[in-house]
């Protein structure tokens, strides 16, 4: 089974609008981190927002906030007010952490390409 | 403060040979970290360094090594380049820190011909 599941393969949204990007994860840990990184075609990842696991408040950074539903265990991104600037490759990712073995990498979803009309 | 860089921006090799890719973290930043990004695929995790000393790999072949050195900068090779090799590689940095969030650089992109 994926761990990070991004079913919205490309997305249109009108300039000043907002746009949501779903996100749902799977993991069996009870301490887990959530990220959402921008990729624009020049291919760096841009780091977005980051939701814990233990948070109870949905983490906002500017126009971007992170609608964290644990118990169906989404994440939703949502954009405010899209900029033309805002049309790139949209990754969440996942760090769980196990137990002794303490592996921090990103598990990635498959991303959603996201495009700003004007 | 200086982000995450990464050499060379592009690489071209043939099949066989070796590439070896540069990383130089954020200063103060200690875990190095690779990934793959290759057509189709998606970003697979490669290699975590910390510490100079390689915590984990992904499900990639032994010739896929790298190193850390003292100042924490890092080095990927990849050995005996195969055509399905040709993809982004970035590497990305982290502190140890309540989020312990990545910050990536630009990337190196190697094209196996």
């Amino acid at each position: 089974a994926q761990k990070i599941t991004q079913t919205q393969p490309g997305m249109f949204v009108q300039e000043k609008e907002a746009v949501t990007l779903d996100c749902t994860y799977d993991t069996s840990d009870q301490s887990y981190g959530l990220f959402w990184y921008k990729q624009p075609s020049s291919g760096e990842m841009i780091f977005l927002i980051y939701q814990g696991s233990y948070d109870e408040q949905n983490a906002t950074e500017g126009r971007y906030s992170l609608n964290f539903q644990k118990a169906r265990k989404s994440a939703n991104l949502v954009i405010s007010a899209s900029q033309l600037g805002d049309s790139a490759m949209y990754f969440c990712a996942m760090r769980e952490r196990y137990s002794g073995a303490g592996s921090y990498q990103l598990t990635f979803g498959k991303g959603t390409k996201l495009s700003v009309i004007p | 403060e200086a982000g995450v860089t990464q050499s060379p921006t592009h690489l071209i090799k043939t099949r066989g040979q070796q590439a070896t890719l540069r990383c130089s973290p954020i200063s103060g930043h200690t875990s190095v970290y690779w990934y793959q990004q290759a057509l189709g695929l998606g970003l697979q995790f490669l290699l975590w360094y910390d510490e100079g000393e390689e915590r984990n790999r992904g499900n990639f072949p032994p010739r896929f090594s790298g190193r850390q050195f003292p100042n924490y900068s890092s080095e990927l090779n990849v050995n005996a380049l195969e055509l399905e090799d040709s993809a982004l590689y970035l590497c990305a940095s982290s502190s140890v820190s309540s989020t312990d969030t990545q910050y990536f650089g630009p990337g190196t992109r190697l094209t196996v011909l």
